[in-house]
């Protein structure tokens, strides 16, 4: 079947520090693979996202590679801000894929101390 | 422009009581859905429409209910609430094209029922 697994929370960071959230997945079908951000309080919102092998999305500072061979997509950014504090979605869609159903892991909360 | 607007924000039920959750959106897309999210378990998928007048289950349907009628609006009932449907009811929805589009969030609705 269809699964995301991400790195359990809360992570803390002190500002400036690098990140690195873990997500591996598994899929019948042609994934694409997204990040997606809740900020406290709002609904989630797409951060990045990557359609093929080997692509790479980036927005933000933040970014995430396509690694197939691993079945990966880790989120990473070189130097949080306080501002980044949200808990972070990993998710999926395959092709074909009846009514384009997303697959989400379970989220991680990081918090950025100044 | 709008985007994804869910009413209400926040509700109290009490066991047995039965609510409508109203999900609009203005952006004309063909796919909606609605979720659930949980302290540790991400977002669920409950139901989805792949477009006006037609419904289909997600990964957890039961005790919950659906309809399609326009294609702006896609309602979420509950016809006898109960303390494990406390949680936060996320909208989404997705243009037509491809699986690997964005999905676009509303607000939420935070659920209590005592």
């Amino acid at each position: 079947g269809n699964s995301v697994t991400q790195m359990e929370g809360p992570v803390t960071l002190s500002e400036e520090a690098f990140l690195t959230i873990n997500c591996t997945y598994t899929a019948t079908g042609y994934p694409s693979l997204f990040w997606y951000v809740q900020y406290p309080g709002e609904g989630l919102q797409l951060l990045l996202k990557a359609t093929k092998a080997d692509d790479k999305g980036s927005n933000k500072g933040f970014e995430a590679t396509y690694r197939k061979e691993t079945t990966s997509f880790h989120l990473e950014k070189g130097s949080v801000q306080v501002s980044d504090s949200a808990v972070y979605f990993c998710a999926l869609s395959v092709t074909p894929n009846t009514g384009n159903q997303f697959y989400f892991g379970t989220g991680t909360s990081l918090t950025v101390i100044p | 422009n709008a985007g994804v607007t869910q009413t209400p924000k926040f509700r109290v039920l009490k066991t047995g009581q039965s609510m409508t959750l109203l999900c609009a959106q203005d952006m004309n897309h063909e796919y909606m859905y609605w979720y659930r999210q949980d302290p540790g378990m991400g977002l669920r998928l409950i139901h989805y429409s792949v477009g006006e007048g037609t419904t289909a289950k997600g990964e957890v349907p039961d005790g919950y209910n659906v309809s399609r009628l326009k294609k702006q609006n896609f309602l979420l009932g509950l016809e006898s609430a109960a303390p494990s449907q406390t949680s936060v009811y996320f909208c989404a929805v997705m243009g037509l094209a491809g699986g690997d589009n964005e999905q676009f969030f509303g607000p939420g609705t935070r659920l209590t029922v005592l």
